[in-house]
């Protein structure tokens, strides 16, 4: 099994709603990031996880707030956003915390926030 | 800090031709270069990948080559097929958790 699964593949949320973007891999990888991704644009960093603890915050605002329950499961918790952080959200994972390894995507969650 | 360029930003291609898309980098510590591709709807997914270590690796259509001395690796698919269409990302890392992101390369393949 060589997935990233993340859910929902699409979400539409207000911005005082508070919501979750779950993602799962079973690869035994033991790095996971969070990133975001604008329309014509590559992904951007926003959070490493490694070995279940956070180890880089990209600078991302509190209003974005990762959780990694055990070594196969990563959320981002999300409250108060704003319209410009509708992008596309994609989570990964890795062996090793090392980016010179195969990292392995999720098809992603597709967020809009009206 | 590293900084990828990626050329062409669209490239457009008769089915069967090949395509070329390079990519220069400026930190001469990078020692791993993925390439991967992303189809609409989709996350990225790594096609081929090559370390400093080495010149050139191919896997069946595609294939990577890297100048280390000019700091430029390009990307080569022969064959083209209408599957071949998406975006196509460089990526350069010295091997820690960052992987700096060309551009992007929209891929159409014309038939």
């Amino acid at each position: 099994d060589t997935e990233v699964t993340q859910t929902p593949k699409h979400l539409v949320m207000g911005m005082t709603n508070k919501k979750s973007l779950k993602c799962e891999q079973h690869m035994g990888h033991r790095a996971m990031y969070w990133y975001k991704q604008k329309a014509k644009k590559p992904p951007e960093l926003m959070f490493v996880y490694s070995y279940e603890k956070l180890s880089i915050n990209e600078s991302v605002p509190s209003r974005f707030s990762p959780e990694c329950p055990n070594s196969s499961l990563l959320n981002l918790h999300l409250h108060a956003l704003q319209p410009e952080d509708s992008a596309l959200y994609l989570c990964a994972s890795s062996q090793v915390p090392l980016m010179n390894t195969e990292a392995f995507f999720g098809q992603g969650t597709r967020l809009t926030v009206v | 800090g590293e900084n990828v360029e990626q050329h062409p930003s669209t490239l457009s291609v008769q089915e069967g031709d090949s395509a070329v898309i390079k990519c220069t980098y400026s930190d001469s510590a990078s020692n791993y270069f993925p390439w991967y591709k992303q189809e609409l709807g989709k996350g990225p997914q790594l096609i081929i990948d090559i370390r400093s270590n080495v010149g050139e690796k191919k896997d069946q259509r595609i294939a990577v080559t890297l100048n280390k001395t000019a700091k430029h690796f390009s990307l080569h698919i022969t064959e083209t097929q209408p599957e071949d269409s998406a975006v196509y990302f460089c990526a350069a890392s010295e091997g820690n958790y960052q992987l700096i992101w060309g551009a992007g390369t929209k891929l159409i393949i014309k038939p």
